[in-house]
């Protein structure tokens, strides 16, 4: 089994749209979380960090289920500018360590 | 502003050659990275280092070398490149010491043909 696990999509939803992405990890000593975004041709940036309580940022929501060992990004009202592909990043507590999903790739049509 | 440079953004090599791939940062971080990232596998650490001079192994070092001279320099090494390593190369750096991960910052990548 994959250290961390995402759907690769593409996800093409309609501008407006909710849509949510989930990540599943297997370490269960995971301790941090994170979501990256990469845009086509670009080099991967820190979208959010994923807490126990879960946050939000405007129209984005992360959350982290550590019983079922998943990690959610849930955008609300999507924009065309919300196109891009977006990685999962988990730190098992190795230094400074961080493993990356392959990235789910979402198209925001209009 | 937060900036790491890679030294091309293209490169075409030869089987056997050695290639030399370069990266810096002006953020003053103590922790540098090299990933590949490959369709359907994302992105794999390669080496990494937490401080000047020292190195550790990723997930994927096999084929590949690094040196850190200075802490603003990571270097990315292919001793004789093959075409397998044919990729987009990514640098990345963070700040801090210790466990606690703190946001990596990547360069533009590089992308290494092998023919």
């Amino acid at each position: 089994r994959k250290e961390v696990e995402q759907d690769p999509g593409p996800f093409n939803v309609p501008e407006g749209a909710t849509v949510a992405f989930n990540c599943t990890y297997s370490n269960s000593a995971s301790q941090s979380f994170f979501w990256y975004r990469q845009d086509c041709r670009k080099e991967p940036k820190l979208l959010m960090s994923v807490y126990s309580s879960g946050n939000e940022d405007g129209r984005f929501t992360a959350q982290l289920n550590r019983a079922s060992q998943y990690i959610s990004l849930l955008i609300r009202d999507s924009k065309l500018s919300d196109s891009a592909t977006y990685l999962c990043v988990v730190n098992s507590g190795g230094y400074q360590k961080v493993t990356f999903g392959i990235g789910t790739k979402l198209q925001v049509i209009p | 502003d937060v900036k790491v440079t890679q030294s091309s953004r293209y490169l075409v090599k030869r089987t056997g050659e050695k290639v030399f791939l370069e990266c810096v940062q002006d953020m003053d971080h103590e922790n540098m990275f090299w990933y590949r990232q490959d369709p359907g596998l994302g992105l794999r650490l390669i080496y990494f280092s937490y401080d000047v001079k020292m190195k550790e192994k990723g997930d994927i070092p096999e084929g590949y070398s690094v040196s850190r001279e200075k802490k603003e320099r990571f270097s990315l090494i292919l001793e004789s490149a093959s075409t397998n390593q044919t990729s987009m190369y990514l640098c990345a750096s963070s700040a801090g010491t210790g466990f606690s991960y703190n946001e990596q910052f990547f360069g533009p990548g590089t992308r290494l043909t092998v023919l």
